[in-house]
């Protein structure tokens, strides 16, 4: 069974960093472009960034560009989030997923970040 | 950046009826739309992929249909478990979007 799992999510303050992990299992992970999505409070979905299977490649929206990094390590099949500079607005519930062809399809359950003084 | 616009917003339904749910792109996504379901606390989980396509799964009740830029998402007779938020979403251009989602509930 494929499955996803996030963690790091957390009370910060704006400006401070956290690191968002995600567990992949039941697939070859290192086959898969990966990418985070994040849902704001009671809002939308919102495509935050991607990797290349080979973690050769990262694409990020605009938004975070400069202070978001991806990553991945195919030897412990997980995924990272690097996220400095936090803002007010960075608050979500962040998702990773695996997003090949750029359809997205698992999703793991989500972290929830709040980015609050 | 593509933009997405679903309607309706809401719509209020009773089970076994059916369901009409529409995207609209602002420009040609040919036919690289998807359709994700979620429910309240719960992830989304992939409906349709590339307009018509039923990710594994996926009751025969869920279809998609369109092209270019108008499409449309069917559930032929609602279950109680369809009440939920529906978004589309498109991988014809970067960066991939979303649309704002179409709620889906009991009338």
């Amino acid at each position: 069974e494929v499955q996803l799992l996030e963690s790091g999510g957390g009370l910060e303050q704006p400006g401070g960093s956290l690191r968002l992990s995600c567990a992949a299992s039941g697939f070859t992970f290192s086959n898969y472009a990966m990418s985070w999505v994040r849902q704001a409070p009671g809002k939308g979905l919102e495509w935050v960034s991607a990797i290349t299977g080979s973690g050769g490649s990262t694409y990020y929206t605009d938004s975070v560009k400069g202070r978001f990094t991806i990553s991945r390590d195919n030897s412990k099949n997980t995924l990272y989030l690097q996220m400095n500079s936090l803002r007010g607005e960075d608050t979500a519930i962040y998702y990773c997923a695996n997003s090949n062809g750029g359809i997205f399809d698992p999703w793991g359950q989500g972290t929830l970040v709040t980015v609050s003084s | 950046e593509i933009v997405l616009t679903q309607s309706p917003a809401t719509l209020s339904l009773s089970p076994g009826e059916r369901a009409t749910l529409s995207c609209r792109a602002s420009q040609s996504v040919s036919s690289y739309l998807a359709w994700y379901q979620q429910k309240p606390g719960q992830a989304p989980r992939l409906l349709i992929y590339d307009t018509s396509n039923r990710a594994t799964g996926i009751p025969a009740r869920f279809s998609g249909s369109g092209s270019g830029t108008d499409f449309t998402l069917t559930i032929s007779s609602l279950e109680p478990e369809d009440f939920a938020v529906y978004y589309c979403q498109q991988r014809s251009n970067w960066p991939v979007t979303f649309g704002p989602g179409t709620k889906v509930d009991i009338k």
